[in-house]
């Protein structure tokens, strides 16, 4: 059973840094993409990063470039966002997604979602 | 402004069928599969749909096409564990960015 659970979020000040992780199980940990997905509150579904199966091919949304590091550590299955200058738009639950395709480009599914981590930005 | 076009909201009654639509541009729908996610109350979203592949588990009153740069999701047959917000969602080649529609909020009268 394919199962992604994050953790790390919580209030962090504007300007600060927060690490996410994303313990992944139940699925070969390098042959899929994973991707974080962020949803600020009422609003809908914002795409963040993405780490290919091997983490040699990482990609950004605009919105983030610059201050976020998608990483991943084989050994312990698990995917990182470190966020850096935090601002208050950046408040949202994140989820960490499993993609069906070794890197994103190939335009796979998002078969699995983990349940969010919350990450709230303010003084 | 989402790369992604969807409508806000449809509803239908129990047992009617609707069908939600995402369009988009040649650099996105136009070469890639769409897939549909239902995220009901918040919660994770889940896949429902991917191109006309139904995900195991996924009731077959849900299908799936696409024309063009437009997708469409229909439901066959409305029932209330349908009520939900659906996202369309693929990746961007010039972009070199997954992008989402903005969602469409289904209703069940």
């Amino acid at each position: 059973e394919v199962q992604l659970l994050e953790s790390g979020g919580g209030l962090v000040q504007p300007g600060g840094s927060l690490r996410l992780s994303c313990a992944a199980s139940g699925f070969i940990f390098t042959n899929y993409a994973v991707s974080w997905v962020r949803q600020a509150p009422g609003k809908g579904l914002e795409w963040v990063s993405v780490s290919s199966g091997s983490g040699g091919s990482t990609y950004y949304a605009d919105s983030v470039k610059g201050r976020f590091t998608i990483s991943r550590d084989t050994s312990k299955n698990t995917i990182y966002l470190q966020m850096n200058s935090l601002r208050a738009e950046d408040t949202a639950v994140y989820f960490c997604v499993k993609e069906s395709e070794v890197v994103a480009t190939l335009g796979g599914a998002m078969d699995y979602w983990g349940q969010g981590t919350l990450v709230s930005v303010s003084s | 402004q989402s790369a992604l076009t969807q409508e806000a909201s449809v509803s239908g009654t129990v047992g009617r069928k609707v069908t939600l639509f995402c369009t988009g541009n040649t650099n996105n729908i136009g070469s890639y599969t769409v897939g549909w996610y239902q995220q009901i109350s918040h919660g994770a979203p889940k896949i429902v749909m991917f191109g006309n592949s139904l995900p195991s588990g996924i009731p077959d009153r849900f299908s799936g096409s696409k024309s063009g740069t437009t997708a469409s999701l229909t439901i066959s047959g409305l029932q209330p564990e349908d009520e939900a917000t659906y996202y369309c969602s693929t990746w961007d080649y010039r972009l070199s960015a997954r992008v989402f529609g903005g969602g469409t909020r289904v209703t069940v009268l």
